[in-house]
């Protein structure tokens, strides 16, 4: 069965201490993995698309990798404006199916 | 350019009572979608659509209508609302299959 799981479910840092959001993706037939921000009470805002093993992509303080298996945003250095809850998604061929996501808290 | 509107914000019904959830964008795009999103559960697909007069099943669409007869609109029907359908939803649009997809404000359903 077509799954993503986003570990771990909640993360508390605090500023400018780096770390990594995980989430790892089993699916028939991967047409790209996206990640998107959500803050409380608005919609999903897109932050990237990676499509192949081995891409990375950055946007300040965030950079997204995927590999075979599992994709990571990397958070280095962040602000109290990146708390937020962090959603992955991938495609399976014409339908997105999304994780449950990571709820990150950066205190100051 | 709007972007993806959804009306209304927030609407309250009672068991049993129907009504549609509205969704419009303004981006020619072909792919449109409805989500639902639960606490501990995600963003769930309820219908999509590939393009005007194309709609298809996602993983919860029991108690849900949809239509697509034009590219700018895609809205959502509850014929007689249950408690079950309280959550919040979202529509979501991308220029096709496999492209990112854009994300409505969401509306915001209880049902009593």
């Amino acid at each position: 069965e077509d799954q993503v799981t986003q570990s771990p479910e909640a993360l508390r840092l605090q500023e400018g201490e780096s770390s990594s959001l995980n989430c790892s993706y089993t699916v028939s037939g991967l047409r790209g993995l996206f990640w998107y921000r959500q803050d409380p009470g608005k919609g999903p805002e897109f932050l990237f698309t990676l499509y192949s093993a081995g891409e990375e992509k950055e946007k300040e303080r965030l950079k997204a990798t995927l590999t075979k298996k599992e994709s990571f945003l990397h958070i280095t250095a962040p602000k109290p404006e990146d708390s937020a809850t962090y959603l992955c998604a991938v495609y399976n061929t014409d339908k997105l199916i999304f994780g449950t996501g990571t709820r990150l808290q950066v205190f100051p | 350019n709007a972007g993806v509107t959804q009306t209304p914000k927030f609407q309250v019904l009672k068991t049993g009572q129907s009504m549609t959830l509205q969704c419009a964008q303004d981006m020619n795009h072909e792919y449109m979608s409805w989500y639902r999103q639960d606490p501990g559960m995600g963003l769930r697909l309820i219908h999509y659509s590939v393009g005007a007069g194309i709609t298809d099943q996602g993983e919860v669409p029991n108690g849900y209508n949809v239509s697509r007869s034009t590219t700018e609109d895609f809205p959502l029907r509850l014929l007689s609302a249950a408690p079950s359908q309280t959550s919040v939803y979202f529509c979501a649009s991308s220029p096709g299959v496999g492209d990112t997809q854009y994300f409505g404000p969401g509306t915001r359903l209880t049902v009593l």
